[in-house]
């Protein structure tokens, strides 16, 4: 069946660039999601892209997309402590399928 | 606040009891999306309703049942309670924004079965 999975931890310091990586096995998802959880809250979007795209930058979140190998990921610069959080990619074929999330630790 | 309200927060209840759990769309949207979220499982898709109807089933248990009412607000009905079942339940409401369906999520009820 339809699969979104991503890596569970990931650790940087703060000011390096956080990668986040995901991979999915439908391709015919139309749009791929990243969101974030904080603790306690429930999950806010960060961004989407397009399954027609390659690239997408918002800020300090870059989204690259590689529609061959299923591959999706995001790059935050200059990763902050308040970056500090569970984050998760989601795609959407007929239903919207979540990945595990990432937990990102950021050390000062 | 992401406009999806979830009632209650947090409910503690004991095993082999029933809960209901609420969650009001934001304004405007027809779509509904249940997701429970426990330590060991990741975001799991429940259930689904657009404009009161049902829409698509994940893996919702059969202990477990929804509806959405005409003011479009919808329950989660969980019975015969078990340790298992504590978890975080979501409610998220779907729009469309610039092409792609994007879901907002509301605060989450946490479940504590004892």
């Amino acid at each position: 069946g339809e699969d979104v999975e991503q890596s569970l931890f990931l650790s940087v310091r703060e000011g390096d660039s956080s990668v986040i990586n995901c991979t999915y096995t439908d391709s015919s998802s139309t749009y791929l999601y990243w969101y974030k959880q904080e603790p306690g809250a429930g999950l806010q979007l960060l961004t989407y892209i397009f399954s027609n795209m390659d690239m997408k930058q918002d800020q300090r979140l870059t989204v690259l997309l590689n529609k061959k190998d299923k591959h999706l990921s995001l790059r935050i610069a200059d990763t902050q402590t308040g970056d500090s959080a569970i984050y998760f990619c989601a795609a959407n074929f007929n239903k919207f399928y979540f990945g595990s999330g990432t937990k990102l630790n950021v050390k000062p | 606040d992401s406009g999806v309200t979830q009632t209650p927060k947090h409910l503690i209840t004991a095993t082999g009891q029933r809960v209901t759990l609420r969650c009001s769309p934001r304004s405007g949207d027809l779509s509904v999306y249940w997701y429970q979220q426990s330590l060991d499982q990741g975001l799991q898709f429940l259930i689904q309703y657009y404009n009161g109807e049902e829409r698509a089933k994940g893996n919702i248990l059969e202990r477990f049942s929804a509806q959405q009412f005409p003011d479009l607000h919808s329950e989660l009905n969980l019975s015969s309670l078990e340790l298992g079942d504590s978890a975080l339940y979501f409610c998220a409401s779907a729009e469309w924004r610039a092409g792609a369906n994007v879901l907002t999520f509301g605060a989450g009820s946490r479940l504590t079965v004892l």
